[in-house]
């Protein structure tokens, strides 16, 4: 099976900290997504990835960087949280190409206080 | 504007009962997917539509496809109250090596 992990599920850090949310896949997956979900919004594209050390802005990158220096390994970093960044993190890999089918991490709920 | 809208927002059945989303989208797919979430977890991928398919069965989940209409369906046969989850769905667009865009996603409660 498939296992996507996140390293935290909860994570309470305060405004101007810099934030780490690590991602890893154990499937040897090409491509690596970052979401961010919000009540009412669904799920918004912050980053992706389609191989080591490439990165692709999505839909809402602003405020957040990200770094792939290994395959299975995808992390997402807020510079300097904000408290409009409180919401929940999806990681998710996939095997070939931006369209295929995708294993979701248990997500990163993130507060800024 | 969102490639993928479900609708209902929300819905809610009696255990037993069929229960049927559906999926509008705007532009021309590669593929359409479905996805379900249990409260406060990660997705999990349900079925994968072809553009060329027209229908998609797998358990007791039945997908349909209407390019010409721009739109899927979802339906749950003799739903459970362990389908009590939000499902979303997810477009592939025909162009370019571009990532999922998912819609914002349907709240089935399965009452027992």
């Amino acid at each position: 099976d498939v296992k996507v992990t996140q390293s935290s599920r909860y994570l309470v850090k305060r405004t101007g900290e810099k934030v780490f949310l690590e991602c890893v896949q154990d499937m040897d997956h090409e491509n690596m997504f970052w979401y961010r979900q919000d009540p009412g919004l669904g799920l918004r594209l912050i980053y992706f990835s389609y191989d080591v050390k490439m990165k692709e802005k999505g839909d809402i990158p602003e405020g957040y960087s990200v770094s792939r220096e290994k395959k299975e390994r995808f992390s997402l970093i807020l510079e300097s949280a904000s408290t409009n960044q409180t919401s929940m993190y999806l990681c998710a890999s996939s095997q070939h190409g931006g369209g295929s089918e995708q294993y979701f991490g248990p997500g990163t709920r993130l507060t800024v206080t | 504007s969102q490639q993928g809208e479900e609708d209902p927002q929300a819905l809610s059945i009696q255990e037993g009962e069929n229960a049927t989303m559906n999926c509008s989208y705007k532009t021309s797919i590669n593929n359409l997917q479905w996805y379900r979430q249990n409260s406060g977890r990660g997705l999990v991928h349900l079925i994968l539509i072809r553009s060329n398919e027209r229908e998609k069965h797998s358990g007791r989940l039945r997908v349909t496809l209407d390019t010409s209409k721009k739109s899927s369906s979802l339906l749950i046969t003799a739903s459970r109250a362990a389908d009590t989850a939000s499902y979303f769905c997810a477009t592939k667009l025909s162009s370019g090596n571009t990532p999922l865009v998912f819609g914002k996603g349907t709240r089935l409660s399965v009452i027992a």
